[in-house]
């Protein structure tokens, strides 16, 4: 069995700071990891993965996450946020193959000018 | 780019009806999946779908759904009598044999009246 969890459902960052979603996991065997985000009323959008390779992953935007396995963790990060990046962003957890994800419930990210 | 592509964007229909939602995976994918996200709450897995037969679902996907490949390029999930509490947006997505990453479509917002 596999959970995601998000803490802050929301996080209000200024423009230019550094944003940090937070995501803890856990999965009975070596879990692939993936951060998606949201736009308003727009699908779902692979920002970047885990799949047993590097441990730090680079993704689109910017943004960057960290798999780190004592802490089962894999926060995203991004060195400078831009108004842009405001949107929902979800992370996910799957064993693998053609398993279905599990998703984290979401962190609203929100950039204040 | 490729991209997953549903219809249509918006369903309204009367508890009770039935509803068709209709999806393109990727053309060179062979997994096919849906999900569903109630407004406000994380998204769910439904079922993934390979070698024309079901691989996996959830236990949201009760006999009232049921999912169908009617020909090479669509993917379709079927709702025989829907309640109110099937409203949700859905997504379908797809992935390659051996790809991890699952590319989503723009969604289809259900709405049971």
């Amino acid at each position: 069995a596999q959970s995601v969890t998000q803490l802050g459902s929301h996080v209000s960052v200024s423009e230019g700071a550094l944003v940090l979603l937070r995501c803890n996991y856990s999965s009975s065997v070596p879990p692939y990891l993936f951060w998606y985000v949201q736009y308003p009323n727009q699908g779902l959008q692979l920002l970047l993965k885990y799949t047993s390779a590097a441990t730090l992953v680079k993704g689109i935007n910017g943004f960057e996450a960290e798999f780190k396995k004592s802490e089962t963790s894999f926060h995203l990060t991004k060195p400078s946020a831009h108004m842009s990046d405001a949107a929902e962003y979800f992370c996910a957890v799957s064993p693998g193959g053609a398993d279905g994800l599990t998703f984290g419930k979401g962190t609203h990210l929100i950039i204040q000018p | 780019e490729p991209e997953v592509t549903q219809t249509p964007s918006h369903q309204v229909t009367q508890m009770g009806q039935e509803v068709i939602l209709r999806c393109v995976p990727i053309s060179n994918h062979l997994y096919f999946y849906w999900y569903r996200q109630i407004l406000g709450q994380k998204v769910e897995f439904l079922v993934s779908f390979y070698n024309n037969e079901i691989s996996e679902k959830s236990e949201i996907f009760d006999d009232q759904f049921s999912v169908e490949r009617p020909d090479g390029s669509n993917f379709t999930l079927k709702i025989r009598s829907t309640k109110l509490e099937d409203s949700a947006m859905y997504f379908c997505a797809s992935n390659r044999d051996n790809s991890y990453e699952q590319y989503f479509g723009p969604g289809t917002r259900l709405t049971v009246t």
